[in-house]
């Protein structure tokens, strides 16, 4: 089975703060992926990536940056954390150009 | 760019059949997926359509007709595990996990 798994499931930190999130896929999957998910607002891409070192800009990249330095891992950072990015962060990954997505199983973070 | 639109709640009750629709408009079509998330869960991949057409999948159908920007999720024999947020999403190419989603429909099942 492929796996994803992100670091945390829940997060709580302070405006201003650098935040990371984690992920790993343990399928040798080239292609990972960030997405926020919001009430009403469904999946929303922020940032993906094809290769190692190698980033995207999804749709909402603003205020967000990646690091893809190893296959296997794809991390989320938040600079300076404010309250409008409080929400579930779901990694996802895929291979090649296959139709299926595995996602992680989120991490709800909470910047008060 | 791309949009997805699909109904926000849909409610059924155990042993029915359901059908969620999917409209889109989109500037590049490559096909329509279809995701499940329960409550707390990962959305996890239910089927692909990147052809017209039906493709069948136990209980779950999806069906994809190109020349109507439109498809569906059908599903039968409703059970009460299958309350869930379902979701469809256009890839931006043939990469599924570059994909635009709509904002999901949530099932709720009834005894």
């Amino acid at each position: 089975d492929v796996k994803v798994t992100q670091s945390s499931r829940y997060l709580v930190k302070r405006t201003g703060e650098k935040v990371f999130l984690e992920c790993v896929q343990d399928m040798d999957h080239e292609n990972m992926f960030w997405y926020r998910q919001d009430p009403g607002l469904g999946l929303r891409l922020i940032y993906f990536s094809y290769d190692v070192k190698m980033k995207e800009k999804g749709d909402i990249p603003e205020g967000y940056s990646v690091s893809r330095e190893k296959k296997e891992r794809f991390s989320l950072i938040l600079e300076s954390a404010s309250t409008n990015q409080t929400s579930m962060y779901l990694c996802a990954s895929s291979i090649g150009k296959n139709t299926e997505a595995f996602f992680g199983q989120g991490t709800r973070l909470t910047v008060v | 760019g791309q949009s997805l639109e699909q109904p926000s709640e849909v409610t059924a009750v155990e042993g029915a059949i359901v059908q969620i629709n999917c409209t889109y408009q989109t500037s590049g079509f490559y096909g329509l997926s279809w995701y499940q998330q329960h409550d707390g869960g990962a959305p996890t991949f239910l089927s692909y359509n990147g052809l017209d057409g039906l493709e069948e999948t136990g209980r779950f159908s999806s069906f994809l007709s190109r020349s109507d920007s439109y498809g569906y999720l059908l599903l039968q024999e409703l059970q009460m595990k299958d309350s869930a947020s379902y979701f469809c999403a256009a890839p931006h190419n043939t990469n599924a996990g570059k994909s635009t989603f709509g904002d999901g429909t949530t099932l709720t099942v009834k005894p």
